[in-house]
């Protein structure tokens, strides 16, 4: 099935350290959402993107709509070690018939302490 | 607030066995999504399910199968299993129609096909 190429794959950082991660796609997308998944436990929803070139914050976490629809970014600043998790960008394309979501291959990311 | 809740946890069957897993959906959620998660990597969109009828499909088989009932809640059947069709299974669940993209996903349920 489709997947979204996300990169990088993944990234052993220490804490305190910023993260950045981008996501793109062949396809134009109409709405973008970025997720967390921890060990044993289905997606979170951290930040919800409509707009190309909207810029939207969650505490420590930002992400962007890329200007061509096709590819979204997410920074975390200052990490701590409570943000280890696997970050899945996903996208929902343009006049889709449902809600219907492809996902990124995901990004893991380790931090120690 | 019970968020989406899935059952069982853990399924381990045979080849060409069937399965039947579980979703009830988020209090006040009235559509309820499937998705495939294989090791390493990112969910698969099964299905979809708004007032209990199927409104679209991913590339999956017809062995793949649902249902919807009244109360929102849904169910997952897969036949004739194969070894590949070991994976986590998500629910997923959203508000005010088929068009929302703000899921809610449930922990999953892990299938291990032997």
């Amino acid at each position: 099935g489709q997947q979204l190429n996300q990169s990088p794959q993944s990234m052993f950082i220490q804490e305190g350290e910023d993260v950045s991660m981008n996501c793109t796609s062949s396809s134009i997308f109409n709405t973008w959402l970025w997720y967390k998944q921890e060990p044993g436990e289905g997606p979170v929803l951290l930040i919800a993107l409509y707009k190309a070139g909207e810029l939207t914050s969650n505490g420590r976490l930002t992400a962007q709509f890329g200007i061509t629809r096709k590819d979204s970014f997410l920074n975390i600043s200052a990490s701590i070690p409570s943000d280890v998790g696997i970050y899945f960008c996903a996208g929902q394309l343009l006049g889709g018939a449902t809600n219907k979501l492809i996902f990124g291959t995901g990004t893991l990311l380790a931090v120690q302490p | 607030d019970a968020g989406v809740t899935q059952s069982p946890t853990h399924l381990i069957k045979t080849r060409g066995q069937q399965v039947t897993l579980r979703c009830s959906p988020k209090s006040g959620h009235d559509t309820v999504s499937w998705y495939q998660q294989a090791l390493g990597q990112g969910p698969q969109f099964i299905f979809q399910y708004y007032e209990e009828e199927e409104r679209q499909r991913g590339n999956f088989p017809d062995r793949f199968s649902g249902h919807q009932f009244p109360n929102y809640s849904s169910e997952l059947n897969v036949n004739a299993l194969l070894l590949g069709d070991s994976a986590l299974y998500l629910c997923a669940s959203s508000s005010l129609g088929p068009f929302n993209e703000k899921l809610f996903f449930g922990s999953g349920t892990q299938l291990s096909v032997l």
